[in-house]
């Protein structure tokens, strides 16, 4: 499966715990994105790295929420001490650069904060 | 920064029929805007997409129109089938970022 590949697809968590999520986008896109779904609403913009460097991060991202692409290949996203309002789906999608900036994303992790 | 709106959010249509969703933009700098179809549980995948120096596309029975002076693009599906019904979400980017719409949810009754 060459597409963009996120883990785990479902997470359950308790308040105030911190979770983490991985995507693995399209092995030949520099460029990669984080955003955020819920029920009848678009994605939301979270933040986006090109290569290793992130270089643009929402105003609305939460200082408990971080991510790292350290070697430009598979992101990490976590949230720290997780609230219910962080229950949604978060989307990693990928893109090359220059010319075809066509967005693929993956399937999502489901987070569920009890 | 940008700001896309969509509408309408619910759209019926008979099987056959046209259908047509409209998105507007902000930022004239906007120059690439896709358009995402998602079902139930699943991802968004694309199924067109239009560069700010075209005017129009087309792919089989979707199409997609855009007027740069009014900063609005349509999409536009012919002889609608029951598999189109989905939730469609148009989206603007200057390169870098996309900024997505609410959405619009489309029902196609056989």
């Amino acid at each position: 499966d060459t597409g963009v590949s996120q883990n785990p697809r479902h997470k359950i968590t308790k308040r105030g715990q911190n979770v983490t999520f991985r995507c693995d986008p399209i092995s030949e896109h520099n460029r990669l994105y984080w955003y955020r779904q819920t029920l009848g609403q678009g994605p939301e913009f979270l933040t986006y790295f090109q290569n290793e460097a992130q270089l643009e991060k929402s105003r609305l991202l939460s200082d408990r929420f971080s991510a790292e692409r350290p070697k430009g290949s598979f992101s990490t996203l976590e949230i720290q001490r997780t609230e219910q309002g962080d229950s949604a789906m978060y989307l990693c999608a990928s893109s090359s650069r220059g010319g075809d900036e066509k967005l693929f994303f993956g399937s999502g992790t489901q987070l569920s904060v009890l | 920064g940008e700001n896309v709106e969509q509408h309408p959010s619910t759209l019926s249509v008979q099987e056959g029929d046209s259908a047509v969703i409209k998105c507007t933009y902000s930022d004239s700098a906007s120059n690439y805007f896709p358009w995402y179809k998602q079902e139930l549980g699943k991802r968004p995948q694309l199924i067109i997409d239009i560069r700010s120096n075209v005017g129009e596309k087309k792919d089989q029975r979707i199409a997609v129109t855009l007027n740069k002076t009014a900063k609005h693009f349509s999409l536009h599906i012919t002889e609608t089938q029951p598999e189109d019904s989905a939730v469609y979400f148009c989206a603007a980017s200057r390169g870098q970022n996309f900024v997505f719409g609410p959405g619009t949810r489309l029902s196609v009754l056989p």
